[in-house]
This record gives structure tokens, C-alpha cells and sequence, in this order.
């Protein structure tokens, strides 16, 4: 069935280093792609998505892009924020509903 | 900005007793998800709604839960009877296509 890996935490960066949190997606088809933020004790937020190949989502200094050839949607931010310290989970969807990862928890220290 | 809403945002329950809890969707958001979040994973798909209609129920453990969406419109998660392993988040969401909308969630402890 379809599945979504993502990279394990937690994340520990600095303000204004750069992130990458990968992502990489087993589907039968051609799923949209996601990526969702969870601040404590809040319900998920859509950060970011890409519904085709070679789209490229971006939200808030985010990007993602869907690499079809490698199946993957890591996402990156160039500089980050303390405000960026929640836990961001990689979603597909095909034709129904959300498929998640684990998460990943970051956390930005200044 | 239209949101999904929950209710209760906490619960605590003792084991063996009876829980529920409600959602409302985005208006005219037709289809709508339950999904439960253990603490530290990622939420997991309990039940998928569209319209009034089961569409997905495949994940949730019938012995004990039961979900329901009467017209269509808000729905309701039900536990009966509640056990230790049911302490989680649950979330709700809604969806006019393939992007989906979550509500803050209700945070259950059972003791």
C-alpha cells in the first residue's frame, strides 16, 4: 500500500541555519504531496503541497519538490526561525484519504 | 477563516467508561476524516466520510467504535467502552478535494 518515510528526529538547528528534512513516498499511482506542521498541542496545518511531478510547493520560506524519479518531497527552508520549532509531517494522497508519516520534530534554539 | 471545529479540545474518561466526540467540518466540505494520533506518530485514518456516506472504515476497531455523520454534516466519534490504549489525540478534518483541513483535536487520557 502507499507509505511515506521520512527522516527521523529530532532536528536541532540554530536560528538561520539551513534545514532539509527528508521525505520519500511508496505509491501504486500518482499521489498529491504534502507536508503539514503541528505546533504542541494543535491540530495539523497544510504547510505545503505538489499534486504533479516535478511541482514545486512552497509556504513561509518552505519548498518542497515532488521528484517523481526518486520518489521524494523533502522539505527545506534556507533559514530558520525559532517560531519554526513544531513537528512537520510528509502526507500523500491518492484519491482518498491522508496517508502520514511519523514526523519530524524540530527545534530551532537561538 | 472557516475552521473545523471540535469539541472537547481535553477529556479524561476512566477505563470501561462511554466518550464521544463531535466535529463540524467546513461548510460544504463533503467529505470528512477521523484520524488518531498516538503521542510522537503520525495520525492514523480511523473512519472517511463522504456526505453521510461510510467510505473508508476499515481501520476502525468496530468492537468498541463507532462514528457517525447524520445529514451529512457534523459528525460524532464514539468509544464504548473506553480502554488504557485509547489515550491519544483525535482528529478531525474536512476536504473539498484532496487537500485536507484539521480541526485543534480532543485530547483523550484514559485512567
Amino acid at each position: 500500500g502507499d507509505s511515506v518515510t521520512q527522516m527521523e528526529g529530532p532536528v536541532t538547528l540554530s536560528e538561520e541555519a539551513f534545514l532539509t528534512i527528508n521525505c520519500t513516498y511508496t505509491a501504486t499511482g500518482y499521489p498529491s504531496l504534502f507536508w503539514y506542521v503541528q505546533y504542541p498541542g494543535e491540530g495539523l496545518q497544510l504547510l505545503l503541497k505538489a499534486t504533479k511531478a516535478d511541482d514545486k510547493g512552497s509556504n513561509k520560506g518552505f519548498e518542497a519538490t515532488y521528484r517523481k524519479e526518486t520518489t521524494s518531497f523533502h522539505l527545506e527552508k534556507g533559514s530558520v526561525q525559532v517560531s519554526d520549532s513544531a513537528v512537520y509531517f510528509c502526507a500523500l494522497s491518492e484519491e482518498n484519504a491522508l496517508n502520514f508519516g511519523k514526523g519530524t520534530s524540530l527545534l530551532v534554539t537561538p | 477563516e472557516a475552521e473545523v471545529a471540535q469539541s472537547p479540545r481535553y477529556k479524561i474518561t476512566e477505563k470501561s467508561q462511554a466518550v464521544a466526540f463531535w466535529c463540524d467540518p467546513i461548510s460544504g466540505h463533503a467529505t470528512l476524516y477521523w484520524y488518531r494520533q498516538i503521542l510522537g506518530q503520525g495520525p492514523e485514518l480511523l473512519v472517511q466520510f463522504q456526505d453521510e456516506s461510510v467510505v473508508d472504515d476499515s481501520q476502525l476497531p468496530k468492537d468498541r467504535f463507532s462514528a457517525e455523520r447524520l445529514k451529512g454534516v457534523d459528525s460524532t466519534l464514539k468509544i464504548q467502552p473506553a480502554e488504557l490504549g485509547d489515550s491519544a489525540m483525535y482528529l478531525c478534518a474536512s476536504s473539498p478535494d484532496t487537500e485536507a483541513f484539521f480541526g485543534q483535536g480532543t485530547r483523550l487520557t484514559v485512567v
